[in-house]
């Protein structure tokens, strides 16, 4: 089975700009879930959906946004980039609300 | 609320035995992870423990929990060049996928 993937890999971004991560769930997976990690703030918890729904939302302001679509993939966008918001996006998937979560390589983003 | 603390660093040689330890304060949680991230990756599930369990083995890794003084800690056996990297504990809670990650033990595993 294919673990969880996410695109792009690796981004450049200029500061005001807006950009959309993708993240493609294990097989069968209908929970999708979305970290922020930083050196400073660590890993922190962005978003988890489920069934298209949003089911918990973390600490971070509302130019974080994301959404889940009926095949289980899901995207995140952040809108009006800062500096601040370089940093490695983690997506986990699972099975259930129940189950363990598996991640993905992450997509690192830069801000200049 | 929720908090997770580990120490930042441990070095210990090759063949040793590596103990890394790990603080929560959230009393409502369910499952106890430890993951693992090598440079530029993501995060490697290595083992999880119910809160409800004392101890848990997986060939060369043990964990256990003290769950009256929220202490969990991943003893890791022979310990390879292999397993040098950041391992970070969290928690969450049934019937949530959100997970609080504590800030990371990076293991130097000395040759």
């Amino acid at each position: 089975k294919a673990g969880v993937t996410q695109t792009p890999r690796y981004l450049i971004k200029t500061r005001g700009q807006q950009v959309t991560l993708s993240c493609s769930p294990i097989s069968g997976h209908r929970s999708v879930s979305w970290y922020q990690q930083t050196p400073g703030q660590g890993l922190q918890f962005l978003f988890e959906y489920f069934s298209e729904t949003q089911r918990n939302k973390g600490n971070f302001p509302g130019r974080f946004s994301g959404r889940q679509f009926s095949n289980s993939r899901s995207e995140m966008n952040v809108s009006t980039l800062e500096l601040g918001d370089s940093a490695l996006y983690l997506c986990a998937s699972s099975s259930g609300l129940y189950e363990t979560q598996y991640f993905g390589p992450g997509t690192r983003l830069l801000v200049l | 609320g929720e908090d997770v603390e580990q120490s930042l660093f441990l070095s210990v040689r090759e063949g040793d035995s590596s103990v890394i330890n790990c603080t929560y304060t959230d009393s409502s949680s369910t499952y106890l992870y430890w993951y693992k991230q090598e440079p530029g990756a993501g995060l490697q599930l290595l083992t999880y423990i119910f809160s409800n369990m004392d101890m848990k083995q997986d060939q060369r890794l043990t964990v256990l929990l003290n769950k009256k003084d929220k202490h969990l800690s991943l003893r890791i056996a022979d310990t390879q060049t292999g397993d040098s990297a950041i391992y970070f504990c969290a928690e969450g809670e049934r019937g949530y996928q959100k997970v609080t990650f504590g800030t990371g033990t990076k293991l130097q595993v000395i040759p």
